[in-house]
């Protein structure tokens, strides 16, 4: 089984604020996935990241690969209420994803 | 929405019961898989089926089956319930290989 560990587990900030969210593993993967996840829905993706070092913006969220492709991580600039929900990262190998455990974010108005 | 359709969305049973999910994958995805999700341990891969043959298995209970039809929906069979298997099931569906999963928003099992 391949583990990935994401930290924190639990994260509630005030607006406005900065956070990052790591994903960790031991294993290599060939691309990486985030995923969020709101309450009643299934989780939905937000990017893929293929290439190790890739960096890839979406609006006011950053999501980097480690160069050797183990690791990843979620950047939120001014966090907004509507960016709460559960985040997810996926290690993909072969046709498997192998889910990380998850970070509970809540943003405080 | 996903295009992923699971039902029943609730579904209210009692220990030593068996109960069918069924999923409909999105238009053209031929690849279904199965998670489990526990409040305290995220998202469990069960297992998942790709143009109606097993491609693998996860940690999914003796007690749980699973198929793919000709049509391509799926259904998971949970039997011989116990308390422990309350939780939300998910079904998500791809094209295959590496593209991303689109899920479906959960059946809740809950077991009594």
């Amino acid at each position: 089984t391949q583990l990935l560990e994401q930290s924190p587990q639990f994260l509630s900030i005030q607006e406005g604020e900065n956070l990052t969210v790591y994903c960790n593993s031991s294993s290599v993967f060939s691309s990486l996935q985030w995923y969020r996840q709101e309450p009643g829905e299934g989780p939905v993706l937000l990017v893929t990241v293929v290439t190790g070092g890739e960096v890839k913006k979406l609006k006011r969220l950053t999501f980097q690969f480690g160069d050797a492709r183990k690791d990843s991580s979620l950047h939120i600039t001014a966090a907004q209420p509507g960016d709460t929900g559960l985040y997810l990262c996926a290690g993909v190998s072969g046709n498997q994803f192998y889910f990380g455990t998850g970070t509970s974010l809540t943003v405080i108005p | 929405d996903s295009g992923v359709t699971q039902t029943p969305k609730h579904l209210i049973t009692a220990t030593g019961q068996r109960v069918t999910l069924r999923c409909s994958p999105r238009s053209g995805d031929l690849s279904v898989y199965w998670y489990q999700q526990s409040l305290d341990q995220g998202l469990q891969f069960l297992i998942q089926y790709y143009n109606g043959e097993e491609r693998a298995k996860g940690n999914i209970l003796e007690r749980f089956s699973a198929q793919q039809f000709p049509d391509l929906h799926s259904e998971l069979n949970l039997s011989s319930l116990e308390l422990g298997d309350s939780a939300l099931y998910f079904c998500a569906s791809s094209v295959g290989g590496r593209s991303p999963l689109h899920f479906g928003n959960g059946t809740r099992l809950t077991v009594t």
